[in-house]
């Protein structure tokens, strides 16, 4: 069964970072794509990053370059988000997602960016 | 970026009846390698999404039959043939054709 375990959300004041994991178990985590989506409260889901199989390729949304880095651990089945320089606009709940097509999804993890 | 625009953005719908939701593409999702990467996602109150449909027209593993996509291009349609109380909640397309993907507003399927 195909598993993707969040951690690391929580509040932080503006300016400041926050690293969110994604744990994978149940496929071969090595041989995909993995994708990091948010939501706002109340509002529509928006693209975030995406990392290729090997970490080779990373690719990003506009709002969130230079401040966010996506990366992976194949040895420990992991995803990371390391969050920098966060504003308020950042606040959403947090998806892991398993390849580019995004066929699994983590249960969420929410970042709130508030003084 | 790819603009994904959704019609309906509310359908309220009579169980057993079809709902039907539109996706229009700001330009072609055709990618280089032959596929349209169009995707269907529904997601229910208080949880994460969930792949409905993938490449336009293919149903992800342990989706109903109830449920189709279809389109080419830049128009796409997901339908249900017959609504179920379990349908209830938003559905997103999403394009994963060119970078950055992008999403729908979203389409919020209730009952009457």
């Amino acid at each position: 069964e195909v598993q993707l375990v969040q951690s690391g959300g929580g509040l932080v004041q503006p300016g400041g970072s926050l690293r969110l994991s994604c744990a994978a178990s149940g496929f071969t985590f090595s041989t995909y794509w993995m994708t990091w989506v948010r939501q706002a409260p109340g509002k529509g889901l928006e693209w975030v990053a995406c990392i290729k199989e090997d970490g080779s390729e990373k690719y990003y949304v506009d709002s969130v370059k230079g401040r966010f880095t996506i990366s992976r651990d194949n040895a420990k089945n992991s995803l990371y988000l390391q969050m920098n320089s966060l504003r308020a606009e950042d606040t959403a709940v947090y998806y892991c997602a398993r390849g580019r097509t995004i066929t699994y999804w983590g249960q969420g993890t929410l970042v709130t960016v508030s003084s | 970026d790819i603009v994904m625009t959704q019609t309906p953005l509310s359908s309220p719908v009579t169980l057993g009846q079809p709902a039907s939701i539109s996706c229009r593409s700001s330009q072609s999702l055709e990618y280089s390698d032959g596929n349209t990467y169009l995707s269907w996602l529904q997601q229910r109150p208080g949880q994460p999404p969930r792949l409905l449909i993938y490449k336009i027209s293919t149903r992800f593993s342990g989706v109903p039959d109830r449920f189709s996509g279809n389109g080419t291009g830049t128009d796409f349609t997901l339908r249900i043939s017959r609504v179920e109380a379990e349908d209830v909640g938003l559905y997103y397309c999403m394009q994963a054709t060119q970078f950055p993907y992008t999403f729908g507003q979203g389409t919020k399927l209730e009952i009457k």
